[in-house]
């Protein structure tokens, strides 16, 4: 299974901070990717990085990979309210997309 | 970037009744769509992998003849949960490969369905 294991399980920090949350994988990956759940919502793909990239960004998110340690994590700055959300990675191969239980992430005002 | 159209939103049905969930894909062709199912504050559990013009892949655990897919077309794909019960009440979504982001490596993102929630009673 390519299922990523996001840590942690929950965030909660207030506007303006940054919010890191880690991702970790168990096989070899084409690449990774990480989407957004808005509360009974469906998924928003954030960004994609490459298994040969080791740092990629996408306005206030920041990704790195590290693939001998086969983990990555998102950062995201100068939080704002509208970022509260579950956030997921996917480390996929060629495969089907599988996720993680996510971390539940609460921007406060 | 691609959309998909998923529907309905919500739906309410009684036990023991059949609910159909449409997704489709706008402006791109989608010739595989995955359907998921997510319980409160739980992941996104892959349910089977739907293939137009041919028999969906159905994850271990999963029971085909209760959740029958069907991809006639590369822009629609439908789920129905047939003989619904109440602990089948979940969050329901499918996503298409986003063939708008593939790069020449292979490597494409995928678009989400915005989600039926079933509520079986």
């Amino acid at each position: 299974s390519q299922q990523g294991e996001e840590d942690p399980q929950a965030l909660s920090i207030q506007e303006g901070e940054n919010a890191t949350m880690n991702c970790s994988y168990k096989t070899s990956i084409n690449n990774l990717q990480w989407y957004r759940q808005n509360s009974g919502r469906g998924l928003v793909h954030l960004i994609l990085i490459r298994s040969n990239e080791r740092e990629k960004h996408s306005g206030r998110l920041r990704v790195t990979l590290d693939t001998s340690k086969k983990s990555s994590s998102l950062l995201i700055t100068a939080s704002r309210a509208a970022d509260t959300a579950s956030y997921f990675c996917a480390p996929t191969g060629f495969q089907k997309l599988v996720f993680g239980t996510g971390t539940r992430l609460l921007v406060s005002p | 970037g691609a959309v998909v159209s998923q529907h309905p939103s919500r739906v309410i049905c009684k036990s023991g009744t059949s609910v159909k969930i449409e997704c489709r894909s706008l402006d791109f062709q989608a010739t595989t769509m995955f359907w998921y199912r997510q319980f409160p504050k739980q992941s996104l559990m892959l349910m089977a992998t739907s293939n137009e013009g041919s028999k969906a892949t159905y994850e271990q655990g999963v029971e085909k003849d209760k959740f029958l897919i069907n991809h006639a077309s590369l822009t629609l794909s439908t789920l129905t949960v047939t003989s619904a019960h109440p602990e089948d009440s979940s969050f329901y979504i499918c996503s298409a490969r986003d063939q708008t982001t593939w790069d020449d490596r292979g490597n494409y993102g995928y678009t989400f369905g915005s989600g039926t929630r079933l509520t079986v009673v």
